[in-house]
């Protein structure tokens, strides 16, 4: 089974900060990463698959990149409504599988 | 507007069962792969299951579930349902139906349910 390894856990950022998320899988998943946005008591959002195409009606401050086994989301200007928790999750190879999730807090 | 509504959640004693259906609106579930996703209280995402689109092409199961749930799908009721056996405490967590989306190569859970909770305990 593939694992999916964030980085960090947790952090804090300003608004207006530039925010950096990592994820790393436990082998090459090529680009079949996707990244999620989940705020309390809401379901997942989709924001990004296939690494760095941007899902419909995301806001363009999001951005991923990517390849292998090495991936990154970046948030640039961080906004108020972007204080949320952030997983990646590959579709590469059955069984699918979510990192453990990166929550970004309000400094 | 695409829905997923899930249902059939609740409180259940260790070793009891439940089912849970997700029923669609908006979309022709035929179309779509699915799978169930849960979330422990406080905790990160969980990929339990997958089904693919008829049924009967490929049904996948994570090893914290395999062999006590079972996964499947009425396309002509445009529903998927998750038959849940032997709950253990472990297993308490809210329970989201997701669609498999596909674009080119690439998939990903586009439609996701509001979730439903499950809480197994005496």
């Amino acid at each position: 089974d593939i694992q999916m390894t964030q980085s960090p856990v947790s952090l804090s950022a300003s608004v207006g900060d530039r925010v950096t998320i990592t994820c790393r899988a436990s082998q090459s998943i090529t680009m079949f990463l996707n990244w999620y946005q989940q705020k309390p008591g809401k379901a997942p959002k989709l924001l990004i698959f296939a690494a760095s195409a941007l899902q419909r009606g995301v806001p363009s401050r999001f951005s991923g990149a990517g390849s292998g086994t090495d991936f990154s989301l970046t948030i640039t200007s961080l906004q108020p409504e972007d204080f949320a928790t952030y997983y990646c999750q590959q579709t590469y190879r059955m069984l699918w599988s979510f990192g453990q999730g990166t929550k970004v807090e309000i400094k | 507007e695409v829905q997923l509504v899930e249902s059939g959640g609740g409180l259940v004693q260790p070793g009891g069962s439940l089912r849970l259906s997700c029923a669609a609106s908006g979309l022709t579930l035929s179309n779509y792969e699915m799978n169930w996703v849960r979330q422990a209280p406080g905790k990160g995402l969980e990929w339990i299951s997958y089904i693919g689109a008829s049924g009967d092409n490929g049904i996948y199961y994570a090893d914290s579930v395999k062999g006590r749930f079972t996964i499947s799908r009425d396309n002509a009721k445009n529903s998927l349902y998750l038959q849940m056996n032997s709950l253990r405490a472990d297993d308490t967590a809210v329970y989201y139906c997701a669609t498999d989306s596909k674009r080119a190569n690439w998939n990903y859970f586009e439609y996701w349910g509001q979730g439903v909770l499950v809480t197994v305990s005496s």
